[in-house]
C-alpha cells in the first residue's frame, strides 16, 4: 500500500480556509486518497475520497495533483470544531485503511 | 444513515475474565472491521470480515477472537488480556470490501484491562 506524509502539526485561524496537504508519491493508478478525522478520541469521521479528479462535498474538497503524487485537503471556512487530528490514506487493493500518523490541526479564535 | 453501533461504550475487565465487544450496522454492509488504537497513535488494523467470513487477520494474538455471526453484527471476543491491551477498540463496516467504498466507523468501545 502507498505510504502517506502529513506535517505533524497546523494551525489555522477560525473562519480561515485550512489547506492540509498530504504526499503519496507511490500511489498506484488505482488507489484512492481518503481523508478521515478524529476528533479527540471519538471514532473517525469520513471526510472525502478521490481518486484523479478534484472532489467537493458539504464538508471539504479535495485537489489531487494531476501526477496523483500529492494532494490538498481544504475546509473553506474552519470553525473551533474542526480541530482534530485529520487523516490522509490511501486505500490499497486489499480495500481497508491503513492509518499514518496524521496531521493535528488547531482551529485558534 | 450511516452508523455504526458499538457496545459497551466502556468495559473494564481483569485479566482473568471473559468478555465480548458488540458492534452492529443496519446499512447493507458486508465488510466489517475491527480496530485498535493505543492513546495518542493512529487506528491499527485488526480484523477484516467480508462476508460473515474473515479475511484479514493482521497477526492479532489469540487472546482476541473475532466473530461475524451474521452480516449486521461483528463481535470481539475477549479472554486473558493483559493491561497493555487497554485501548479504544473501533468498528467499522464499508458496502463490501473493495477499492473505492467508503468505510464508516463506530464511536468506539473504551477497554480497561486491571
Amino acid at each position: 500500500d502507498a505510504k502517506t506524509t502529513q506535517p505533524t502539526s497546523m494551525d489555522c485561524a477560525e473562519g480561515r480556509a485550512a489547506n492540509l496537504p498530504c504526499n503519496h508519491s507511490t500511489i498506484s493508478g488505482n488507489e484512492y486518497v481518503y481523508w478521515y478525522r478524529q476528533i479527540h478520541s471519538q471514532g473517525p469521521q469520513y471526510i472525502i475520497h478521490g481518486l484523479k479528479n478534484n472532489e467537493t462535498n458539504e464538508m471539504a474538497s479535495l485537489i489531487i495533483t494531476e501526477d496523483r503524487k500529492s494532494s490538498t485537503l481544504i475546509l473553506p471556512h474552519a470553525t473551533l470544531r474542526d480541530t482534530a487530528v485529520y487523516y490522509c490514506i490511501v486505500m490499497g487493493s486489499q480495500g481497508n485503511l491503513i492509518f499514518g500518523k496524521g496531521t493535528k490541526l488547531s482551529v485558534k479564535p | 444513515d450511516t452508523e455504526v453501533t458499538q457496545t459497551p461504550k466502556h468495559l473494564v475487565m481483569g485479566m482473568t475474565n471473559k468478555k465480548s465487544l458488540k458492534c452492529e450496522q443496519h446499512m447493507g454492509h458486508r465488510a466489517m472491521y475491527w480496530y485498535k488504537q493505543k492513546a495518542k497513535k493512529p487506528p491499527e488494523l485488526m480484523f477484516v470480515y467480508s462476508y460473515e467470513k474473515l479475511s484479514i487477520n493482521e497477526s492479532v494474538p489469540s487472546r482476541f477472537s473475532p466473530e461475524c455471526p451474521n452480516s449486521s453484527l461483528l463481535n470481539l471476543h475477549l479472554h486473558a488480556l493483559q493491561p497493555e491491551d487497554s485501548a479504544l477498540y473501533l468498528c467499522a463496516s464499508s458496502q463490501t470490501l473493495s477499492i473505492g467504498n467508503t468505510i464508516y466507523f463506530g464511536e468506539g468501545s473504551w477497554l480497561t484491562v486491571v
